[in-house]
């Protein structure tokens, strides 16, 4: 069974501060895996997957097999950067989506 | 981005009453899916569908009907609403070739009293 870890419900940082969004999961297979944000009140959105290894706002998530981690990364915090964001694991049937619990990023200014 | 869109956006409905929430996307992507979102619980599938008749239960199935006669519409039905039911509802879509890539709608705030 695939199981997707955040085990931060709500992270506060201060606006510079570096951010560090914990997921950690369980999966048989070759994961695939990816974070989302939501926005106040805003639809999901994909924010990174890890097999582009690309950077998003400054947004980072490196895949740790050995450590079955893909937490979610930034050196200077943005207060735009505060909203919902959740790691997810894809399931190698339909596509479909494992989600964490999510995790509540707030920065102050 | 309005290529997927859900119905009502907001609904306040009583215990023990029918309520379809509606999801439409004009991509024709073979997939959708529906989640409820819940705080502490995060994202969580309820019903999935590869094609037009073919739907399958996900995580979370339990009082709740869906069905998938025309490719582009995804109907979520509760059938007698409970109270457990309040929460937000997500439906998302994505076509066959980009397995990477779910584009979800706006969602629909659901309240049952």
């Amino acid at each position: 069974a695939q199981r997707v870890t955040q085990p931060e419900k709500l992270l506060s940082v201060f606006k510079g501060a570096p951010v560090e969004l914990k997921c950690n999961y369980s999966y048989s297979g070759s994961p695939e895996l990816f974070w989302y944000v939501q926005y106040s009140r805003q639809r999901l959105q994909l924010l990174l997957r890890h097999i582009s290894r690309e950077s998003i706002k400054g947004f980072t998530a490196d895949l740790n097999k050995g450590e079955t981690s893909f937490h979610l990364k930034k050196p200077f915090a943005q207060e735009e950067d505060s909203a919902m964001y959740y790691c997810a694991l894809r399931s190698t049937s339909y596509g479909k989506l494992t989600f964490g619990q999510g995790t509540i990023l707030t920065v102050h200014p | 981005d309005a290529g997927i869109t859900q119905s009502p956006r907001y609904k306040i409905t009583e215990t023990g009453r029918q309520v379809t929430l509606m999801c439409h996307q004009t991509w024709s992507h073979s997939y959708m899916f529906w989640y409820r979102q819940d705080l502490g619980h995060g994202l969580r599938l309820i019903y999935y569908s590869a094609a037009a008749d073919i739907t399958d239960k996900g995580e979370v199935p339990d009082g709740y009907v869906v069905s998938r006669s025309k490719t582009e519409n995804f109907p979520l039905t509760l059938e007698s609403a409970t109270r457990s039911q309040t929460s937000v509802y997500f439906c998302a879509s994505r076509a066959e070739a980009q397995r990477n890539t779910i584009y979800f709608g706006e969602g629909s705030w659901l309240t049952v009293v």
